[in-house]
């Protein structure tokens, strides 16, 4: 199985400052072929499901505001809030679609200084 | 827009099976894929496995294999899926999910809300 670690496994900022959180795989995710990454992002609230933030590693979901952004490729991905917003309080997971079983990270908490 | 809709909260006694479901609207359920994803309290997502809205072919999980069915009723655009043998590890919420294909594995773009399942006796 593919396993991702993320770090850190938590961070508190102030509004408006960057928040990066990383995810490692285990072994690539991404097909150099074709600059295909098999990477995605999910921003979990309390009490809510899961939302896509970000697909193949960089492409942002349906009505994913532009402060979210991903990059990275291979084994080593990165999630970036821009600017901390008070809604942004949540749990983030990257997930990998490169191979079955799909695997997920352990999850970043993010919360406001 | 997509939705996806799940059935309530379960409570179960230790060996028992319990069946999940969720209805999908606002896209054609044949073209995607509905997948399963548990979360332990206050623990990650796992991914339980998925099936085609159009083939019915189903991909699950090791652990779960010989204990899990996922079914789609095509006629009513919903999946099902059915945990049996169920032991307290078990208790858990039930995300059902619309997968977007790569071509290899899926994203999951569209979630429901989640269904509680408590196994206790």
């Amino acid at each position: 199985d593919i396993v991702l670690t993320q770090s850190p496994e938590s961070l508190a900022l102030s509004l408006g400052e960057r928040a990066t959180i990383n995810c490692k795989s285990s072994q690539s995710v991404s097909y150099s072929s074709t600059n295909q990454n098999f990477l995605a992002w999910y921003q979990q609230k309390p009490g809510q499901p899961p939302k896509l933030l970000i697909y193949w590693a960089s492409a942002r979901g349906s009505e994913v505001p532009e402060r979210f952004s991903g990059s990275g490729s291979g084994t080593d991905f990165t999630l970036t809030i821009s600017s901390l917003q008070a809604e942004d309080v949540a749990v983030y997971f990257c997930q990998q679609y490169y191979d079955t079983p799909v695997t997920f990270g352990q999850g970043t908490k993010v919360e406001i200084k | 827009q997509a939705q996806v809709v799940q059935s309530g909260t379960e409570v179960k006694r230790p060996g028992a099976s319990v069946k999940v479901s969720c209805k999908a609207s606002g896209f054609p359920f044949s073209a995607y894929h509905i997948v399963w994803v548990r979360q332990a309290p206050g623990q990650g997502l796992e991914w339980m496995g998925w099936i085609s809205g159009y083939s019915g072919n189903t991909n699950s999980a090791q652990k779960f294999r010989g204990r899990v069915t996922m079914l789609t009723d095509t006629s009513t655009a919903t999946a099902y899926m059915e945990l049996r043998s169920l032991e307290s590890d078990d208790t858990a919420t039930y995300f059902c999910a619309r997968g977007a294909s790569s071509g290899r594995g899926l994203w999951f773009d569209t979630w429901g809300q989640g269904t509680l399942i408590v196994v206790s006796s």
